[in-house]
């Protein structure tokens, strides 16, 4: 099983500039999340999706949108990047219920805003 | 709006040192509390995930405990070793954890000198 992965590693964006990072695991889980990591922040929840087909903001969701896909992808879309924007992004998954389990986290995209 | 709280900031100790860290969370609806494992340049990696007051969960040289009534976790690392050093992340669910959304702590970042 390859976990989570996310596309892509890095990425350089001007002002303005649109992109999505792509998420996909392949753990059968039901739910998937973007986290960004800022300096001094921590973790920080963007957008999440506790099922297929539906989605909900998290903490942090303004200048994102984001799309389940299906069970496997979740992908992060930025409309028009902005330098506040420049951070690290991680995608995570699990399955909740009882018990609590783990959430398995992806690699990461590094992004800046320039 | 919870809380996670974890403390010190940063510790640095001598290779076999023995340490601990804490992290503090709201005692009032418990339902889990997860540890981390967050190496530079890599993503974080799940330790354990807490359920029980009184709960003591150990892998190798790391081990937590967990008091829920009065809302604390301790993590421990006997005999430290350099590949120990990392950040270590507390998470606590929000919502009763019902989606599995995790409020993270800005983590306790351990260095350990050969």
């Amino acid at each position: 099983n390859a976990g989570v992965t996310q596309t892509p590693k890095f990425q350089v964006l001007k002002t303005g500039q649109s992109m999505t990072l792509q998420c996909a695991q392949d753990m059968n889980h039901n739910s998937m999340y973007w986290y960004r990591q800022d300096p001094g922040m921590g973790l920080r929840l963007i957008y999440y999706s506790a099922s297929e087909g539906t989605t909900d903001k998290g903490e942090v969701p303004n200048g994102y949108n984001v799309s389940r896909l299906n069970k496997r992808e979740f992908s992060l879309r930025l409309e028009s990047a902005a330098p506040s924007q420049t951070s690290v992004y991680f995608c995570a998954s699990m399955t909740y219920g009882t018990p609590p389990s783990e959430k398995y986290f992806g690699p990461g995209t590094r992004l800046t805003v320039t | 709006i919870l809380n996670v709280e974890q403390s010190p900031q940063s510790l640095h100790v001598q290779e076999g040192d023995s340490t601990n860290f804490t992290c503090s969370f709201p005692s009032s609806n418990f339902y889990a509390l997860h540890w981390y494992r967050w190496e530079t340049a890599k993503s974080p990696e799940a330790l354990f995930v807490m359920t029980l007051n009184g709960d003591e969960k150990k892998k190798g040289r790391i081990s937590a405990t967990l008091n829920t009534k009065e809302g604390y976790s301790y993590l421990y690392i006997k005999g430290s070793q350099p590949e120990d050093s990392a950040t270590y992340l507390c998470a606590f669910p929000s919502f009763g954890g019902s989606q599995g959304n995790l409020i993270f702590g800005k983590g306790t970042k351990l260095s350990v000198k050969p």
